[in-house]
């Protein structure tokens, strides 16, 4: 069971906007950072948000992330195929002392 | 261009050791923490390591404390994981990631830079 949690898995058509969310607790998104990544099929991750809403250079503003309280979103518009990835969120937890992230969300665009 | 490279996986039996390597290039690797983040076939992510820039503070996750062990030489920009009493549970693609942080690593820092992770199969 990983400390954060996140849907399996999420579908949209192209085009369309998609939400995904992560939920944790007071010891780590309450209280921290978080970040999401997504994973190509069969390439490492890529980072895509940090800091709850950054976007590192390169990556475009149809993706979008957002924090309240003990969730966070990760949000993407204007779906395209290439977009078909498994997405994660991650953070430091202060009570573990540990990096967690979530269980991965599989998005398909249908 | 940053590039982190792994090297050293392979086929291991059960209870015995590998050595993970990361050779860093295209940005000071003294400056930063560096990290080990694992995913078995078909599963999610998981940290495994964390190294601050000097070495001082390392921490594990709870599954490989007292087993595996994270260090850098900053002078030849690298970084290893040794790891031993393998199981066969710590089967995975091991990744060397950079990690980054906007305030401190403890308020949430980041993975911003990732190798092509190397796989390790323990194995009889």
């Amino acid at each position: 069971q990983s400390v954060l949690t996140q849907p399996p898995s999420v579908s949209a058509a192209p085009g369309q906007k998609v939400t995904i969310s992560c939920s944790g607790s007071s010891s780590n998104i309450g209280n921290n950072y978080i970040s999401w990544y997504q994973q190509l099929p069969g390439t490492a991750p890529k980072l895509l948000i940090y800091d709850n809403n950054k976007r590192p250079s390169g990556i475009p503003d149809r993706f979008s992330g957002s924090k309240s309280g003990m969730s966070a979103t990760l949000g993407i518009t204007g779906l395209q195929t290439g977009d078909e990835a498994d997405y994660y969120c991650g953070t430091w937890d202060s009570s573990l002392s540990a990096v967690v992230f979530g269980g991965g969300t599989k998005l398909t665009v249908l | 261009e940053v590039q982190l490279v792994e090297s050293g996986g392979g086929l291991v039996q059960p209870g015995g050791s590998l050595r993970l390597s990361c050779a860093a290039s295209g940005f000071t690797f003294r400056s930063y923490w560096m990290s080990w983040v694992r995913q078995a076939p078909g599963k999610g992510l998981e940290w495994v390591a964390n190294i601050k820039q000097d070495g001082s503070e390392k921490y594990y996750v709870d599954s490989v404390k007292g087993r595996f062990t994270i260090s850098r030489d900053n002078a030849k920009d690298s970084l290893s994981l040794q790891m031993h009493s393998l199981r066969a549970e710590d089967t995975a693609v091991y990744y060397c990631a950079r990690a980054e942080y906007t305030s401190t690593w403890y308020d949430g820092g980041y993975f911003d830079y990732w190798g092509q992770g190397t796989l390790v199969t323990v194995s009889s």
